[in-house]
């Protein structure tokens, strides 16, 4: 059984640009959220997706933006990057919403 | 959502046996109780989750006493392997018809030694 799996492991980018991240759920999975991970705090929530279609969004500026696929993997998509975007993120797949939640080995992003 | 309060951090020793306690005063009656695991760098790894009593699988249980306002991880004879953090969180109840915006809090840090 494949797990989440996410693309691309580690990414170095500097302030201004942009970054897209990718993520395949657990097969069956109709469900896909985002969180970001700040060193030293607990992942927070970004969005989440189902049947390509947003179902929640976390306190995040509009920079941040997602799409799920008819696949059902999902792109997270980060403009005009900052320092502060610096982080681990993190899907994670369900088979609905509300169902138990798995999550994938993440991408760490570094903004210089 | 609700808000969990769990201990900053433990330590143990291998062999024995750990209990988090987590307190969620403000549970909703949908909600339910579920436990993850995260090593440094990695993604969370779901450890256990419930509604109400026990529910015990191969790694941990979950003890949920009758007014659910705490509830108590388990894990029994601990190793090195289990120092990580661990996250108690709440919600997803079935029947809200929205998602599921999981809520971490810091977590705890168990380390266990020799």
């Amino acid at each position: 059984d494949t797990g989440v799996t996410q693309s691309p492991t580690h990414l170095i980018k500097t302030r201004g640009q942009q970054v897209t991240l990718r993520c395949s759920p657990i097969s069956g999975h109709k469900s896909v959220s985002w969180y970001q991970q700040v060193l030293g705090q607990g992942p927070q929530f970004i969005f989440q997706y189902y049947e390509k279609e947003e179902r929640g969004r976390g306190n995040f500026p509009d920079r941040f933006s997602a799409r799920q696929f008819p696949n059902y993997s999902s792109e997270l998509n980060v403009n005009a990057l900052l320092l502060g975007d610096s982080a681990l993120y993190l899907c994670a797949s369900g088979g609905a919403p509300t169902d138990t939640q798995y999550f994938g080995p993440g991408t760490r992003l570094t903004v210089l | 959502l609700a808000k969990t309060t769990q201990p900053i951090s433990m330590d143990s020793y291998e062999g024995q046996e750990v209990n988090i306690t987590c307190s969620h005063n403000n549970i909703a009656t949908n909600d339910y109780i579920t436990w993850y695991q995260q090593f440094p760098s990695q993604g969370p790894r779901f450890i256990i989750q419930g509604y109400k009593t026990k529910v015990t699988n191969e790694v941990a249980s979950l003890f949920i006493p009758a007014d659910r306002k705490s509830s108590t991880l388990s894990l029994p004879r601990v190793s090195l392997s289990d120092t990580a953090v661990y996250y108690c969180l709440v919600g997803g109840g079935r029947e809200t018809g929205g998602g599921n915006k999981l809520t971490f809090g810091t977590g705890t840090q168990l380390k266990v030694e020799l």
